[in-house]
Protein backbone atom coordinates (compact mmCIF):
# COMPACT_ATOMS: atom_id res chain seq x y z
CA UNK A 1 0.00 0.00 0.00
CA UNK A 2 1.09 3.30 -1.05
CA UNK A 3 1.62 5.60 1.77
CA UNK A 4 3.68 7.83 4.27
CA UNK A 5 5.47 6.34 7.38
CA UNK A 6 6.71 7.70 10.31
CA UNK A 7 9.05 6.05 13.43
CA UNK A 8 8.70 5.68 15.83
CA UNK A 9 5.43 6.28 16.94
CA UNK A 10 7.07 7.37 20.63
CA UNK A 11 9.82 9.10 21.03
CA UNK A 12 11.38 9.78 24.66
CA UNK A 13 14.71 12.17 24.87
CA UNK A 14 17.20 13.40 27.27
CA UNK A 15 18.51 16.90 28.16
CA UNK A 16 21.17 18.08 25.72
CA UNK A 17 20.18 14.72 23.36
CA UNK A 18 19.84 14.93 19.59
CA UNK A 19 17.17 12.45 17.93
CA UNK A 20 16.19 12.07 14.52
CA UNK A 21 12.39 11.16 13.44
CA UNK A 22 12.18 8.95 10.63
CA UNK A 23 9.46 10.01 7.60
CA UNK A 24 9.55 7.66 4.74
CA UNK A 25 6.88 7.86 1.45
CA UNK A 26 6.03 5.71 -1.44
CA UNK A 27 3.60 8.00 -2.89
CA UNK A 28 6.72 9.03 -5.69
CA UNK A 29 5.84 12.87 -4.17
CA UNK A 30 8.00 15.61 -4.99
CA UNK A 31 7.64 17.44 -1.78
CA UNK A 32 8.19 16.65 1.79
CA UNK A 33 7.24 18.75 4.87
CA UNK A 34 7.45 18.30 8.23
CA UNK A 35 4.62 19.99 11.49
CA UNK A 36 5.25 20.45 15.09
CA UNK A 37 1.48 20.21 16.98
CA UNK A 38 0.94 21.65 20.21
CA UNK A 39 -2.18 21.59 22.23
CA UNK A 40 -4.44 24.61 21.32
CA UNK A 41 -1.52 25.74 18.76
CA UNK A 42 -2.53 24.26 15.64
CA UNK A 43 0.22 22.96 12.85
CA UNK A 44 3.20 24.63 12.80
CA UNK A 45 5.27 24.14 9.56
CA UNK A 46 9.24 23.34 10.08
CA UNK A 47 10.52 22.49 7.20
CA UNK A 48 10.00 21.55 3.52
CA UNK A 49 11.31 20.16 0.90
CA UNK A 50 10.66 20.61 -3.06
CA UNK A 51 13.27 18.41 -4.35
CA UNK A 52 16.37 16.29 -3.82
CA UNK A 53 19.14 17.75 -1.70
CA UNK A 54 17.26 20.77 -1.26
CA UNK A 55 15.10 22.13 1.82
CA UNK A 56 13.83 25.44 2.79
CA UNK A 57 13.37 26.66 6.65
CA UNK A 58 9.62 26.92 7.42
CA UNK A 59 8.13 29.22 10.45
CA UNK A 60 9.69 27.38 13.39
CA UNK A 61 12.43 25.78 12.03
CA UNK A 62 15.18 26.89 15.15
CA UNK A 63 16.54 23.75 17.02
CA UNK A 64 16.08 21.02 14.03
CA UNK A 65 17.37 19.90 11.32
CA UNK A 66 16.70 17.85 8.08
CA UNK A 67 18.38 16.09 5.04
CA UNK A 68 16.44 14.70 1.68
CA UNK A 69 19.47 12.85 0.24
CA UNK A 70 16.65 10.54 -1.17
CA UNK A 71 13.38 11.34 -2.61
CA UNK A 72 11.13 9.13 -0.36
CA UNK A 73 12.85 10.18 2.98
CA UNK A 74 12.83 13.62 4.62
CA UNK A 75 14.53 12.40 8.44
CA UNK A 76 14.13 15.17 11.16
CA UNK A 77 16.51 15.89 13.53
CA UNK A 78 15.49 17.26 16.84
CA UNK A 79 18.49 18.83 18.19
CA UNK A 80 19.61 19.77 21.79
CA UNK A 81 19.05 23.63 20.71
CA UNK A 82 15.30 23.23 20.71
CA UNK A 83 14.42 23.89 24.18
CA UNK A 84 11.07 23.03 24.02
CA UNK A 85 10.46 19.60 21.90
CA UNK A 86 7.78 18.12 23.55
CA UNK A 87 4.97 17.83 20.73
CA UNK A 88 3.83 15.80 18.28
CA UNK A 89 5.52 16.13 14.86
CA UNK A 90 3.67 15.25 11.58
CA UNK A 91 5.64 14.85 8.49
CA UNK A 92 3.30 15.10 5.13
CA UNK A 93 3.93 14.90 1.47
CA UNK A 94 2.30 16.02 -1.91
CA UNK A 95 2.87 15.37 -5.61
CA UNK A 96 4.02 18.90 -6.82
CA UNK A 97 4.23 22.13 -4.17
CA UNK A 98 0.77 22.78 -4.83
CA UNK A 99 -1.14 19.56 -4.89
CA UNK A 100 -3.22 17.58 -2.21
CA UNK A 101 -1.24 16.86 0.59
CA UNK A 102 -0.61 13.52 2.97
CA UNK A 103 0.38 13.06 6.56
CA UNK A 104 1.84 9.90 8.25
CA UNK A 105 0.58 8.61 11.49
CA UNK A 106 3.15 10.75 13.96
CA UNK A 107 5.62 10.85 16.18
CA UNK A 108 4.90 11.44 19.71
CA UNK A 109 8.39 13.40 21.19
CA UNK A 110 8.72 13.52 24.89
CA UNK A 111 11.49 14.70 26.98
CA UNK A 112 12.19 13.12 29.97
CA UNK B 1 0.45 37.39 6.34
CA UNK B 2 -2.39 34.67 6.10
CA UNK B 3 -4.68 33.58 9.33
CA UNK B 4 -7.29 31.23 9.37
CA UNK B 5 -9.87 30.83 11.98
CA UNK B 6 -12.37 28.17 12.49
CA UNK B 7 -15.83 28.48 14.01
CA UNK B 8 -16.99 26.47 16.22
CA UNK B 9 -13.89 25.40 18.42
CA UNK B 10 -16.37 22.64 19.50
CA UNK B 11 -19.66 21.03 18.67
CA UNK B 12 -22.17 18.60 19.95
CA UNK B 13 -24.77 16.99 18.00
CA UNK B 14 -26.81 13.95 18.18
CA UNK B 15 -26.47 10.85 15.94
CA UNK B 16 -28.39 11.71 12.25
CA UNK B 17 -27.89 15.48 12.38
CA UNK B 18 -26.80 17.33 9.16
CA UNK B 19 -23.92 20.40 9.84
CA UNK B 20 -21.87 22.77 8.90
CA UNK B 21 -18.04 23.33 10.22
CA UNK B 22 -16.45 26.81 9.11
CA UNK B 23 -13.21 28.11 8.04
CA UNK B 24 -12.42 31.95 7.26
CA UNK B 25 -8.99 32.97 5.96
CA UNK B 26 -7.89 36.54 5.80
CA UNK B 27 -5.79 36.73 2.20
CA UNK B 28 -7.96 35.74 -0.50
CA UNK B 29 -5.05 34.65 -3.00
CA UNK B 30 -5.34 31.43 -2.40
CA UNK B 31 -3.96 28.65 -4.07
CA UNK B 32 -6.46 25.72 -3.26
CA UNK B 33 -8.25 24.75 0.46
CA UNK B 34 -7.91 20.86 2.17
CA UNK B 35 -10.17 19.72 4.43
CA UNK B 36 -8.54 17.27 6.85
CA UNK B 37 -9.94 14.83 9.79
CA UNK B 38 -7.47 14.34 12.53
CA UNK B 39 -8.30 11.25 15.36
CA UNK B 40 -6.90 11.50 18.76
CA UNK B 41 -3.42 10.79 19.06
CA UNK B 42 -3.39 10.13 15.03
CA UNK B 43 -2.14 11.87 11.75
CA UNK B 44 -3.96 13.97 8.72
CA UNK B 45 -6.16 12.39 6.79
CA UNK B 46 -7.27 14.41 3.73
CA UNK B 47 -10.95 14.76 3.41
CA UNK B 48 -11.69 17.12 0.08
CA UNK B 49 -9.54 19.41 -1.78
CA UNK B 50 -10.54 22.59 -3.19
CA UNK B 51 -9.04 24.31 -5.71
CA UNK B 52 -9.01 28.25 -6.15
CA UNK B 53 -10.67 27.80 -9.50
CA UNK B 54 -13.95 25.63 -7.74
CA UNK B 55 -17.15 26.59 -5.73
CA UNK B 56 -17.51 23.23 -3.60
CA UNK B 57 -16.39 19.56 -3.58
CA UNK B 58 -18.16 16.32 -2.92
CA UNK B 59 -17.35 13.34 -1.48
CA UNK B 60 -19.95 10.94 0.45
CA UNK B 61 -21.88 12.64 3.12
CA UNK B 62 -18.98 15.30 2.79
CA UNK B 63 -19.36 18.76 0.75
CA UNK B 64 -16.99 21.80 0.97
CA UNK B 65 -17.92 24.77 -0.20
CA UNK B 66 -14.94 27.65 -1.42
CA UNK B 67 -15.97 31.71 -1.33
CA UNK B 68 -12.52 32.63 -2.15
CA UNK B 69 -14.12 36.43 -2.30
CA UNK B 70 -15.18 36.42 1.43
CA UNK B 71 -12.31 34.30 2.46
CA UNK B 72 -14.56 31.54 3.59
CA UNK B 73 -15.25 27.73 3.37
CA UNK B 74 -17.41 25.31 4.89
CA UNK B 75 -17.68 21.70 5.46
CA UNK B 76 -21.43 20.19 5.21
CA UNK B 77 -21.46 16.54 6.86
CA UNK B 78 -24.91 15.04 6.40
CA UNK B 79 -26.68 12.49 8.81
CA UNK B 80 -23.64 12.34 11.37
CA UNK B 81 -22.58 8.96 12.87
CA UNK B 82 -20.52 8.25 16.14
CA UNK B 83 -17.60 7.41 13.67
CA UNK B 84 -17.46 11.21 12.14
CA UNK B 85 -16.22 12.04 16.38
CA UNK B 86 -12.78 13.29 14.92
CA UNK B 87 -11.71 16.80 15.20
CA UNK B 88 -11.60 18.74 11.66
CA UNK B 89 -8.84 21.08 10.11
CA UNK B 90 -8.95 23.20 7.13
CA UNK B 91 -6.01 24.59 6.01
CA UNK B 92 -4.81 27.01 2.89
CA UNK B 93 -2.53 27.16 -0.15
CA UNK B 94 -1.73 30.55 -0.98
CA UNK B 95 -0.70 31.38 -4.71
CA UNK B 96 3.28 32.30 -4.07
CA UNK B 97 3.55 30.14 -1.48
CA UNK B 98 4.45 26.41 -1.38
CA UNK B 99 2.91 25.44 2.58
CA UNK B 100 -0.62 25.70 4.14
CA UNK B 101 -1.20 27.19 6.84
CA UNK B 102 -3.72 25.98 9.22
CA UNK B 103 -7.16 26.87 11.49
CA UNK B 104 -7.11 25.56 15.03
CA UNK B 105 -9.90 22.80 14.13
CA UNK B 106 -12.89 22.05 15.05
CA UNK B 107 -13.60 19.39 17.50
CA UNK B 108 -16.64 17.55 16.86
CA UNK B 109 -18.39 14.85 18.86
CA UNK B 110 -21.80 12.72 17.59
CA UNK B 111 -23.56 10.98 20.24
CA UNK B 112 -25.43 7.77 19.45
Amino acid sequence: DGGITQSPKYLFRKEGQNVTLSCEQNLNHDAMYWYRQDPGQGLRLIYYSQIVNDFQKGDIAEGYSVSREKKESFPLTVTSAQKNPTAFYLCASSMAGTAEAFFGQGTRLTVV
Amino acid sequence: KQEVTQIPAALSVPEGENLVLNCSFTDSAIYNLQWFRQDPGKGLTSLLLIQSSQREQTSGRLNASLDKSSGRSTLYIAASQPGDSATYLCAVRGNYGQNFVFGPGTRLSVLP
